[in-house]
């Protein structure tokens, strides 16, 4: 099993919809969770991060943790086309290095 | 704030010659720099880790002899991949973490390498 595992998709949606985006995780330790972005043929663009549980939002972007589960959730409303790209999970433990684990990012299409 | 560069970022080389890729943080000082390399439609696989003015720590499985990182800098890091060879063709990133940070890093814009 996989630390991050995340569904590469792809997830094709029309604009306007909510998007529901999600990473399950083994690892207890873990208490950084962040989402990329990533258009194609270009590096990751930090969207979001949160630390321990709970939710954050910022603009369109809500992220939520549920360590219980080890399940994290990414929900984009009013998608948009330029919306389309692979969004991936990264999460850290506390200490140490704080090198993240990615996910393998699931490929989102918001189509007009 | 918190730009990356990476230069060039795309490049056609023949086998068997070396090629260096630059990383270089641009408004920020980065202690810490990774190197990473992702196939299509994979994640991101961290390839080593590079500390200014120490050598680099290399993730398992990864030829340090092959991929040579300098870390020179505290705003420049650079990748050499040596004796390239096909299978070596790859999306190559680095980011960078800002001096006195934790978790956060900033992602350059990749380095296509091709190699024919």
């Amino acid at each position: 099993q996989k630390e991050v595992e995340q569904d590469p998709g792809p997830l094709s949606v029309p604009e306007g919809a909510i998007v529901s985006l999600n990473c399950t995780y083994s690892n207890s330790a873990f208490q950084y969770f962040m989402w990329y972005r990533q258009y194609s043929r270009k590096g990751p663009e930090l969207l979001m991060y949160t630390y321990s549980s709970g939710n954050k939002e910022d603009g369109r972007f809500t992220a939520q943790v549920d360590k219980s589960s080890k399940y994290i959730s990414l929900f984009i409303r009013d998608s948009q086309p330029s919306d389309s790209a692979t969004y991936l999970c990264a999460m850290s433990a506390t200490g140490g290095s704080y090198i993240p684990t990615f996910g393998r990012g699931t490929s989102l299409i918001v189509h007009p | 704030g918190a730009v990356v560069s990476q230069h060039p970022s795309w490049v056609i080389c023949k086998s068997g010659t070396s090629v260096k890729i630059e990383c270089r943080s641009l408004d920020f000082q980065a202690t810490t720099m990774f190197w990473y390399r992702q196939f299509p439609k994979q994640s991101l696989m961290l390839m080593a880790t590079s500390n200014e003015g120490s050598k680099a720590t290399y993730e398992q499985g990864v030829e340090k002899d092959k991929f040579l990182i300098n870390h020179a800098s505290l705003t420049l890091s650079t990748l050499t991949v040596t004796s390239a060879h096909p299978e070596d063709s790859s999306f190559y990133i680095c980011s960078a973490r800002q001096t006195g940070g934790t978790y956060e890093q900033y992602f350059g814009p990749g380095t296509r390498l091709t190699v024919t």
